[in-house]
């Protein structure tokens, strides 16, 4: 089946610091690409997608691009704040006999210090 | 519009007993999902419900878990003689249609832990 791997941490950065957290995939057709923040006591929340190649997400200052030729999906941000402290999950749709689901990376804790 | 409400938070059994979770979508979704979060890994998919019916069950062990989503009230994810190996955060998502288009939601999730 499809699968996400994604770069685990933990990681620690200074505010202002910038952030790459890298995700890369396997899949038998064009999925579509997520990355979702949980934050401390709840459940996950979507941060930004993409349903095609080339396709850039963005939200809150992060970006991502679907890159078809890496087949990966990396997250973006020039300068995270205390607020941007969460698990990161990278993601995708994989379809199968009328069944969409997400399938999910480990997932990596960032922790951002004043 | 209140997001997906699942409880309780945090539910205690002993080995043997039943754990039974809620989940109620958002208003106006018709579709449910439950995933399953061991510690330290990532989601991995159990089930996906449609009003009444099981639509995809490929991710849920074959003895001791059940799921239903009836015409009327929560989705429920029932777990009976549980085992030491059931301790995780499972989390249902709901979406108001299916595809890429259409995002699924996720609840707070429940914490069960089998002591």
């Amino acid at each position: 089946g499809d699968s996400v791997t994604q770069m685990e941490g933990p990681v620690t950065l200074s505010e202002e610091a910038c952030l790459t957290i890298n995700c890369t995939y396997t899949a038998t057709g064009y999925p579509s690409l997520f990355w979702y923040v949980q934050y401390p006591g709840e459940g996950l929340q979507l941060l930004l997608k993409a349903t095609k190649a080339d396709d850039k997400g963005s939200n809150k200052g992060f970006e991502a691009t679907y890159r078809k030729e890496t087949t990966s999906f990396h997250l973006e941000k020039g300068s995270v704040q205390v607020s941007d402290s969460a698990v990161y999950f990278c993601a995708l749709s994989e379809v199968q006999g009328g069944s969409e689901k997400l399938v999910f990376g480990k997932g990596m804790k960032l922790t951002v210090n004043p | 519009n209140a997001g997906v409400m699942q409880n309780p938070r945090h539910l205690v059994r002993r080995r043997g007993q039943e754990a039974r979770l809620r989940c109620s979508p958002m208003k106006g979704h018709s579709h449910v999902y439950w995933y399953r979060q061991l510690p330290e890994e990532g989601l991995k998919f159990m089930v996906y419900l449609q009003k009444e019916n099981i639509i995809d069950e490929s991710g849920m062990p074959k003895e001791r878990f059940s799921a239903e989503f009836p015409k009327e009230g929560p989705s429920i994810l029932r777990i009976q003689q549980v085992v030491r190996g059931d301790s995780a955060a499972y989390f249902c998502a709901s979406s108001q249609f299916q595809g890429s288009n259409q995002p699924q939601h996720f609840g707070d999730g429940t914490r069960l832990s089998i002591l």
